[in-house]
């Protein structure tokens, strides 16, 4: 694929369901990023995996927050026990290098519904 | 903790009118300055970036001011055009990581 690839586009789960939502990355590219999106606000960000380092989990919100990435490549925000606070938008990002200055390439996003 | 904060929060411009936006970080290990624009619907896409070795960077109608003793700095959209609007995402990173801290956004429409 050309570009960062995740699914679903949009997720519509009942509250205390658990979720999967899925990156796959620009190949090649070793950094790859999760943020969330609140209606009206910023990019929060969420985790960072660079290459086979230990990732950067400081901004899960909470324990019911984890992701992992296979093989280097595809990743899997996971959400367990979703509550109604969750309903965002779920943005991955990858870059060729996980260096300050290179490009972060962004996918289109999952919408989560949370009703 | 809220590193860079952005303002206006909402901005309305007349076709062919200047659209400034400003930015204000915290963590003077910043050293990357990027500006995303993101259209409804999509994801952010990077737009122009600077750091902090230069006081200003252009790129046809765009145009970052870096103001390094005031931690501020700004995106100035010339010769506004409605293609224009979108939300715009000023971000930082320090220069050990990739991960950007974006500010609040701003909604941009350009009239007519």
């Amino acid at each position: 694929g050309a570009g960062v690839s995740q699914s679903p586009s949009n997720k519509v789960t009942e509250k205390g369901k658990d979720v999967e939502l899925r990156c796959d990355p620009i190949s090649g590219h070793t950094a790859l990023y999760w943020y969330r999106q609140s209606l009206g606000q910023g990019l929060e960000f969420l985790i960072y995996f660079q290459g086979n380092s230990a990732p950067d989990k400081s901004g899960l919100p909470s324990d019911r927050f984890s992701a992992e990435r296979t093989g280097g490549s595809v990743s899997t925000l996971t959400i367990q026990r979703t509550q109604q606070e969750d309903s965002a938008v779920y943005l991955c990002a990858s870059s060729f290098s996980g260096l300050s200055g290179t490009e972060a390439f962004f996918g289109q996003g999952t919408r989560l519904t949370v009703v | 903790q809220q590193q860079v904060k952005q303002s206006p929060q909402s901005l309305i411009v007349q076709k062919g009118g200047i659209s400034i936006i400003n930015c204000a970080y915290e963590n003077t290990a910043f050293d990357y300055f990027p500006w995303y624009q993101q259209f409804p619907g999509k994801g952010p896409a990077l737009l122009i970036a600077i750091r902090p070795d230069v006081s200003e960077k252009k790129e046809g109608r765009f145009t970052i001011s870096f103001n390094k003793s005031a931690k501020q700095f700004s995106l100035h959209i010339m010769d506004s055009q409605p293609g224009d609007s979108a939300t715009y995402f000023c971000a930082a990173s320090k220069s050990n990581t990739g991960k950007l801290i974006f500010g609040q956004g701003t909604t941009l429409q350009v009239k007519p």
